[in-house]
């Protein structure tokens, strides 16, 4: 059975520093597809990233770095430098070839980045 | 390029009556899902259409239902309104159904039954 659980219900941290998402994922499927979104208090959620599971190279896209590990079958989120603007709830998903468009959600994880 | 839209962006209801809510995709988009999302329980998927068949269909009673027009665009019924129905409702767009195409978010219809 697909499932994702995200350990960290909140965090706290003040701005500028580093923080660390934790994303770990349960699947049966040898092709699946790994995201992480952005729901800001706005509630649109904003696509950030997507992983194939052929593809465990870690990412980096300015602050934001992505850790892919199937091994502990994680997927990690890095913010470098955190900024008041970072602060959001973040949510890791998962697909699996055989389901298609059938995302399942983590429960997410809301960041405060306080001034 | 315009995102995903959904209308209305907020609705009152009353137990037992029904309700439509409506989603235009990303032009070139033709899948779309349905989620559920709620404080108890997050997001939970609906269903998905894509080429005006419903395709996957979520853990859901058969008051919920959906449907696809020839243009991509969806809409989603609830019939026999319960006060735990009351969520934010999203539809997101993607290019294609296979599960590897990122979705594309609208910004949702908040809906409370009272």
């Amino acid at each position: 059975a697909q499932k994702v659980t995200q350990a960290q219900t909140e965090i706290s941290v003040v701005e500028k520093e580093d923080v660390t998402l934790d994303c770990v994922y349960e699947t049966r499927d040898t092709t699946y597809y790994l995201f992480w979104y952005k729901q800001p208090p706005s509630g649109e959620l904003v696509f950030l990233i997507r992983r194939n599971s052929f593809d465990e190279q870690n990412e980096i896209s300015g602050r934001y770095s992505w850790n892919f590990q199937k091994s502990t079958s994680s997927f990690n989120f890095t913010i470098t430098a955190s900024q008041v603007v970072d602060s959001a709830v973040y949510f890791c998903a998962l697909s699996e070839e055989s389901y298609g468009q059938n995302f399942v959600f983590g429960p997410g994880t809301r960041l405060s980045v306080l001034p | 390029k315009a995102g995903v839209t959904q209308t209305p962006r907020y609705l009152i209801k009353t137990r037992g009556q029904q309700v439509t809510l409506s989603c235009s995709p990303i032009s070139g988009h033709r899948s779309v899902s349905w989620y559920q999302q709620t404080p108890g329980q997050g997001l939970q998927f609906l269903f998905e259409y894509f080429s005006e068949t419903q395709r996957n269909k979520g853990n859901f009673p058969g008051r919920f239902s959906g449907r696809q027009f020839s243009n991509s665009r969806s809409e989603m019924n609830v019939s026999t309104l319960e006060l735990g129905d009351s969520a934010l409702y999203l539809c997101a767009s993607s290019r294609d159904r296979l599960g590897g195409y990122e979705q594309y978010f609208g910004p949702g219809t908040r809906l409370t039954v009272t």
